[in-house]
């Protein structure tokens, strides 16, 4: 079973700072199958990037991500008052298909 | 517009039984594979369930195999999940959820429905 470690835990920032959200895979994940989810409070996960790198329908360019092998990122260019979420990562290599513990973006 | 809404979820002792269900519209539901992921207090989102397009084939997480049985009716575009011999560590929201063929990542997910396994 691959085991995603994601950090920080939590990433207190303001408005329109950067933000950059890591995931570390316990083996390879191979052809780069990782996603990357929000959630806010109360809400389901939504999906933001898929094939480690390429931004869901509708997603803002503001969010970008990269990586390969077992080290991936997730960034926020500028953060909106609306990114202020959980991210979760994700791989879909094979089953089972295992989530990262999650990073909450807070507002500092 | 793609819409998923689970319901059935509530309160039950340990031991008892759920079925939760998952009502598509928007797309050819018939399809799609379709999952059913929870979040739970102790172990965050967990997948728990997924079934083929067709319902040829089903595949389960270890925590829940022999305990719980995925289905479909394609024709009432409806998934649907029976839990039994529920434990205290299966309480969580449950979310059914999408995946684009091929592909095990989620691309819509329900608004979830909670169960509490609780004496």
């Amino acid at each position: 079973e691959i085991v995603l470690t994601q950090s920080p835990g939590t990433l207190s920032l303001s408005p329109g700072e950067r933000a950059t959200l890591s995931c570390r895979a316990s083996q390879t994940v191979s052809h780069n199958n990782l996603a990357w989810y929000q959630q806010k409070p109360g809400q389901a996960p939504s999906l933001l990037i898929y094939g480690a790198s390429s931004r869901a329908t509708g997603i803002p360019d503001r969010f970008s991500a990269s990586g390969s092998g077992t080290d991936f990122s997730l960034t926020i260019s500028r953060l909106e008052p609306e990114d202020f979420a959980m991210y979760y990562c994700q791989h879909y290599v094979s089953s089972p298909f295992t989530f990262g513990g999650g990073t909450k973006v807070e507002i500092k | 517009q793609v819409q998923l809404v689970e319901s059935g979820g509530g309160a039950v002792q340990p031991g008892r039984s759920l079925r939760l269900s998952c009502a598509a519209s928007g797309f050819s539901f018939r399809d799609y594979g379709m999952y059913w992921v929870r979040q739970t207090p102790g172990k965050g989102l967990e997948w728990v369930a997924r079934i083929w397009y067709d319902g040829s084939n089903e595949d389960y997480a270890d925590s829940v195999k022999g305990r719980f049985t995925i289905s479909r009716d394609n024709s009432k575009n409806t998934l649907y999940l029976e839990m039994n011999s529920l434990r205290v560590e299966d309480t969580g929201v449950y979310y059914c959820a999408r995946h684009p063929s091929a592909y095990d990542y989620f691309d819509c997910w329900g608004q979830g429905t909670l169960v509490t396994v609780s004496s």
